[in-house]
C-alpha cells in the first residue's frame, strides 16, 4: 500500500516553546490529510483535516492557534503545537488519502510529544 | 455524530483460539474501515466493507457487514501472537470540509502462547 511518513517519531521539548511535526504523502498525491491526537489507551481522536492550498478546518474544541496546520503542498502537511504545556503531551498521527470519502486513508506512524 | 461502539473493549485468547470483535454504528455505515494499531504506533488497514453483507478475508481475519450496514465483525481465526494489538474500527465521517474517518474506542487484544 501507499506509504506515510511521518517525522518525528518522539520529541521531548521545554514548556512554551512550539514543535513541528511533518507528515508527508511518500508516492501519491494526497488531496486531504487528517491530524488525529490519541490518548494512552484511548481511540484516535480527530483534530483537524487540511486540503492543499486551503485553511485547515479544525473539528470543535480544537484550538486552531494552538495546532497550526500547514498543508503546503500534496504531499506534505504540517502540525505545529505552538507554546507547549504538558497537558499537550499524547500521540499524534496524521493520515492522508490520495481520493474522496470511501477510499482507504493511510497513517503515518505517529509522533510522541513530551512537553516538559 | 455517528458513534461507533466496539466490544469488548480487550481480549485476551491463548495461542490457536477463534476470537470475534464486533463494531457497532447508530447510523447506516457507508464505508466501515477494520485498522489494527500495535501501540505508539500509526495503523495498518485491514479491510474495507462498503455493501450491506460483504465479507473480506484476508489471510486468517475475516470481516464481515451485516445487511442493514450497521454493524460490522472482525473474526480471527486461529489466532497468533502476531495478531496482537489494538483492532479500531473507522467510518467516514462528514465535516465540513468532506468526509474524514471516525474511530470506534478501541479492542486491546492480547495472544498468550
Amino acid at each position: 500500500g501507499a506509504v506515510v511518513s511521518q517525522h518525528p517519531s518522539r520529541v521531548i521539548c521545554k514548556s512554551g516553546t512550539s514543535v513541528k511535526i511533518e507528515c508527508r504523502s511518500l508516492d501519491f498525491q494526497a488531496t486531504t490529510m487528517f491530524w488525529y491526537r490519541q490518548f494512552p489507551k484511548q481511540s484516535l481522536m480527530l483534530m483537524a483535516t487540511s486540503n492543499e492550498g486551503s485553511k485547515a478546518t479544525y473539528e470543535q474544541g480544537v484550538e486552531k492557534d494552538k495546532f497550526l496546520i500547514n498543508h503546503a503542498s500534496l504531499t506534505l502537511s504540517t502540525l505545529t503545537v505552538t507554546s507547549a504545556h504538558p497537558e499537550d503531551s499524547s500521540f499524534y498521527i496524521c493520515s492522508a488519502r490520495g481520493g474522496s470519502w470511501n477510499t482507504e486513508a493511510f497513517f503515518g506512524q505517529g509522533t510522541r510529544l513530551t512537553v516538559v | 455524530s455517528q458513534e461507533l461502539e466496539q466490544s469488548p473493549q480487550s481480549l485476551i485468547v491463548q495461542e490457536g483460539k477463534n476470537l470475534t470483535i464486533n463494531c457497532t454504528s447508530s447510523k447506516t455505515l457507508y464505508g466501515l474501515y477494520w485498522y489494527k494499531q500495535k501501540y505508539g504506533e500509526g495503523l495498518i488497514f485491514l479491510m474495507m466493507l462498503q455493501k450491506g453483507g460483504e465479507e473480506k478475508s484476508h489471510e486468517k481475519i475475516t470481516a464481515k457487514l451485516d445487511e442493514k450496514k450497521q454493524q460490522s465483525s472482525l473474526h480471527i481465526t486461529a489466532s497468533q501472537p502476531s495478531h496482537a494489538g489494538i483492532y479500531l474500527c473507522g467510518a467516514d465521517i462528514n465535516i465540513n470540509s468532506g468526509y474524514a474517518l471516525n474511530f470506534g474506542k478501541g479492542t486491546s487484544l492480547l495472544v498468550t502462547p
